[in-house]
This record gives C-alpha cells, sequence and structure tokens, in this order.
C-alpha cells in the first residue's frame, strides 16, 4: 500500500520552461512534507519543506504547494536549468506519529532539455 | 562543510555471509536514520536512533540489527544476506527527532549480494 504515490515516473521540461511534480498522499496523518532531489550514486538532498499548516512555500526558484483536502502536494521549479535533471522524492512525515522515519514516494525522474 | 559520512560505499558478499554498514552522523547531530532503496524502488526507512536508544523500527529485516554509539555513529549489522539485500544503504542525520529538523543523508553504500 504506497501511502505516497507519484504517478509520473519521468517528466521532460523545456530549460527555462516550469517544471511541475506532482504527489498525493493517503494519510490524512501526514502534517509536513519535504522534496528531495537525488543524483545517481549520490544521497537524496533536501531540497523544500512545507507544514500542513500552510499552503505555499517559496525558496529561490523553488515553490511547494499543499492541497490538504485533495491530499496533493506539487513542486514547481521556474525557471527549469539543465542541473536540476535528476530524481525527485517526495516524502512526508506524521510529527505526532510513533514512527519518525519518512515515507518517500517512488520518485519522478525530471529531464531538462535544452 | 561537514556532511554525513557512511562506509563503505561499495560492498560485495556472499549469500549467508554478515555485512556491517558505518554512518558518521553531522556533528551535534543526535539522531540517525537508516533507509533502504533497492533497484527502482523509493527508499524504505528501516530504523532510526536518537541520543543512542533505538527510536523507531521501520520495514526492518529480522536479519538485521543496528547500534548507535556514544560518538553518535551508528552501524547497521545485516546476517545471513540475500539475494534480495542488495540496495543502496542510505544514512540520514538530523539534530533532533522528527523530520520537521531537516534530514542530511548520506551518499549510501551499494550492497551487492552474489
Amino acid at each position: 500500500d504506497q501511502q505516497v504515490k507519484q504517478n509520473s515516473p519521468s517528466l521532460s521540461v523545456q530549460e527555462g520552461r516550469i517544471s511541475i511534480l506532482n504527489c498525493d498522499y493517503t494519510n490524512s496523518m501526514f502534517d509536513y512534507f519535504l522534496w528531495y532531489k537525488k543524483y545517481p550514486a549520490e544521497g537524496p538532498t533536501f531540497l523544500i519543506s512545507i507544514s500542513s499548516i500552510k499552503d505555499k512555500n517559496e525558496d529561490g526558484r523553488f515553490t511547494v504547494f499543499l492541497n490538504k483536502s485533495a491530499k496533493h502536494l506539487s513542486l514547481h521549479i521556474v525557471p527549469s536549468q539543465p542541473g536540476d535533471s535528476a530524481v525527485y522524492f517526495c516524502a512526508a512525515f506524521d510529527s505526532g506519529g510513533g514512527a519518525d522515519g519518512l515515507t518517500f514516494g517512488k520518485g519522478t525522474h525530471l529531464i531538462i532539455q535544452p | 562543510a561537514a556532511g554525513v559520512i557512511q562506509s563503505p560505499r561499495h560492498l560485495i558478499k556472499e549469500k549467508r555471509e554478515t555485512a556491517t554498514l558505518k554512518c558518521y552522523p553531522i556533528p551535534r547531530h543526535d539522531t540517525v536514520y537508516w533507509y533502504q532503496q533497492g533497484p527502482g524502488q523509493d527508499p524504505q526507512f528501516l530504523i532510526s536512533f536518537y541520543e543512542k536508544m533505538q527510536s523507531d523500527k521501520g520495514s526492518i529485516p529480522d536479519r538485521f540489527s543496528a547500534q548507535q554509539f556514544s560518538d553518535y555513529h551508528s552501524e547497521l549489522n545485516m546476517s545471513s544476506l540475500e539475494l534480495g539485500d542488495s540496495a543502496l544503504y542510505f544514512c540520514a542525520s538530523s539534530p533532533g527527532e522528527g523530520a520537521n529538523y531537516g534530514y542530511t543523508f548520506g551518499s549510501g553504500t551499494r550492497l551487492t549480494v552474489v
């Protein structure tokens, strides 16, 4: 049972355009969400997070939007750059629960085309 | 800046052998998490430690054990290795319990069981 779903295994975007990566979750207890970027043979790198008390968080070219009623979040990257090509993982966390590990989605491979 | 150090980077073992993976967290980080990422899979939470005590368990097989030492480094011990244990094993550290403190991942140990 996949509690965090990234339904697009890959996404191709032209350089300079907006990249939108989507993530859905099923566990209503999740109240903290994170996006990680991963290059081959490296560990995931933290990008941006959002608490469930917010619906938007922005950091430079990266913006995360959270729609709690739809249990959906998205990561917007604008403008997209070649160095953004990587696998992006959405992760979720229940701060009030017993488990303090992250639950990851399966990732979306973002390819930025010149 | 200091990062999370994992050793070894690569490890090849035969079935039924034992492996020990090591993780050195960022200085002053007291919480360590272990994740397993199989080929084409999302990272799965295995186990975590806070202040040298086991904090929570995820999908860690009984053949695996782990501990956190007085210097906060952690070791993941894997016995009776199976082919299916071949994966990337990531360690992450944070300055407190919970994802909202921010995780920093190491580069991982690639374990290949033959």
